[in-house]
């Protein structure tokens, strides 16, 4: 098994760019989420999925968009990129909801210049 | 505003030294796990404590949720460079959405050979 898979694995953008990272999972995992990870702060929590067709905002959702149109999928977007977003972002994903663990992605470093 | 304390911050041992890096909170949690992660990765679950006073043991790491489910420990016997990483922890709290799950800053170890 692939696990969690994110692409790519770095990337650099301009400020006012959008693009989208990718996360996929093999594991028919329903829930799945985003999060962000910078010095000193710990990951925080961008968006989350329950299952295809459910998304809800994290701790940090502003400039980001999530869609998940399968279970398998679940890509990030950033509409209109800004130096503030630069950081290193981690995909996970869980059988269930109730705090049994994620299994994570090997993330996606995005430098916003 | 709920947060996850972990201390010490950072540790640099010999080969061979036991440890212990504790994970603290106001909160109380169903669910607490923790994570290791190399430069690079991802978090990797190691482990998911769910009852008050809970210890489990992964060979030499032990791990203990605290009896009012508000803190926890891990403690590395006789530390190897292997166990070099960023150790996290990660509570599923009772107030918030059941997706929702609080991560840790994180305690850098380093275990030189």
């Amino acid at each position: 098994n692939a696990g969690v898979t994110q692409t790519p694995k770095f990337q650099v953008l301009k400020t006012g760019q959008s693009m989208t990272l990718q996360c996929a999972q093999d594991m028919n995992h329903e829930y799945m989420s985003w999060y962000r990870q910078d010095p000193g702060m710990g990951l925080r929590l961008i968006h989350y999925s329950v299952g295809a067709g459910i998304t809800d905002q994290g701790e940090v959702p502003n400039g980001y968009n999530v869609s998940r149109s399968t279970t398998e999928d679940f890509p990030l977007r950033l509409l209109s990129a800004a130096p503030s977003q630069t950081s290193v972002y981690f995909c996970a994903s869980s059988y269930s909801s109730r705090g049994i663990g994620y299994t994570f992605g090997s993330g996606t470093r995005l430098t916003v210049v | 505003t709920q947060l996850l304390e972990q201390s010490p911050q950072f540790l640099s041992i010999q080969e061979g030294e036991n440890l212990t890096v504790y994970c603290n909170s106001s909160s109380v949690f169903s669910s607490l796990q923790w994570y290791r992660q190399e430069p690079g990765e991802g978090p990797v679950l190691l482990v998911t404590v769910v009852t008050g006073g809970e210890v489990k043991k992964l060979k030499r790491l032990t791990f203990q949720f605290g009896d009012a489910r508000k803190d926890s420990s891990l403690h590395i016997t006789a530390a190897q460079p292997g166990d070099t990483g960023l150790y996290l922890c990660a509570g599923h709290s009772m107030k918030t959405s059941y997706d929702k799950v609080i991560f840790g800053p994180g305690t850098s170890l380093s275990v030189i050979p």
